[in-house]
């Protein structure tokens, strides 16, 4: 079945601990990209990859991190996480300049 | 600065009520805009792609159009099933990002 898959799905997390975000996708797609959700703003891109070791700023980097060393692979990482960050997160991916982007499940996070 | 502004925020309708929902925008170099459906506590959903002002797309009760400032999704006599979130996106050819209007939360009471 093509997917997008996303871990951890929940998070309770403090300031300024690292965590790591995982996005794993099986239908060989090179862009994959992260976005976080909040109400009344919608959907907000932090970063996203065209291919292999390419990756971008979107609209919100700020405190976040990314790196493709694998297709398939697309992790987010929060170095240093603060309350601001709190929020609900989508990894999605999708062929080359189609737009059509496959979303994961989200993984909603909370920083206290 | 690219914009995508969605209208009403929220709509509710009786079962086989029709009615639109709108996406204006302002972008330089439109390369696509897109409809996605998103369902509590899912990933949005992909819907329809629209490339160029007058281009139409259905889907079952669903029907999107695109002109130069807007598109509408117009659901034609609606079911429950069909209460949802609504997303429209727009992507450039200045960039590669998608940027997503705020949604339209549809309700379709039986």
């Amino acid at each position: 079945e093509a997917q997008v898959t996303q871990n951890p799905r929940y998070l309770i997390t403090v300031t300024g601990k690292k965590l790591t975000v995982t996005c794993s996708q099986n239908m060989n797609h090179e862009y994959m990209s992260w976005y976080r959700q909040d109400p009344g703003l919608g959907l907000r891109q932090i970063y996203y990859s065209m291919n292999v070791e390419v990756t971008d700023k979107g609209d919100v980097p700020e405190g976040y991190k990314v790196s493709r060393k694998e297709k398939r692979n697309f992790p987010l990482i929060l170095e240093s996480p603060s309350p601001n960050q709190t929020s609900l997160y989508f990894c999605a991916s999708s062929p080359p300049y189609t737009g059509e982007l496959f979303f994961g499940e989200g993984s909603r996070l909370t920083v206290l | 600065e690219d914009q995508v502004t969605q209208s009403p925020e929220a709509l509710r309708l009786q079962e086989g009520e029709s009615s639109s929902l709108n996406c204006s925008y302002t972008v330089s170099g439109l390369r696509g805009l897109f409809w996605y459906r998103q369902d509590p506590g899912k990933g949005p959903e992909f819907l329809f792609t629209l490339y160029s002002a007058g281009e139409e797309k259905e889907k079952e009760r669903l029907k999107a159009t695109l002109t130069k400032k807007e598109s509408f999704l117009h659901i034609t006599a609606p079911k429950p099933e069909d209460s949802a979130t609504y997303l429209c996106a727009v992507q450039t050819y200045n960039n590669n990002d998608m940027r997503f209007g705020a949604g339209t939360r549809l309700t379709v009471k039986p």
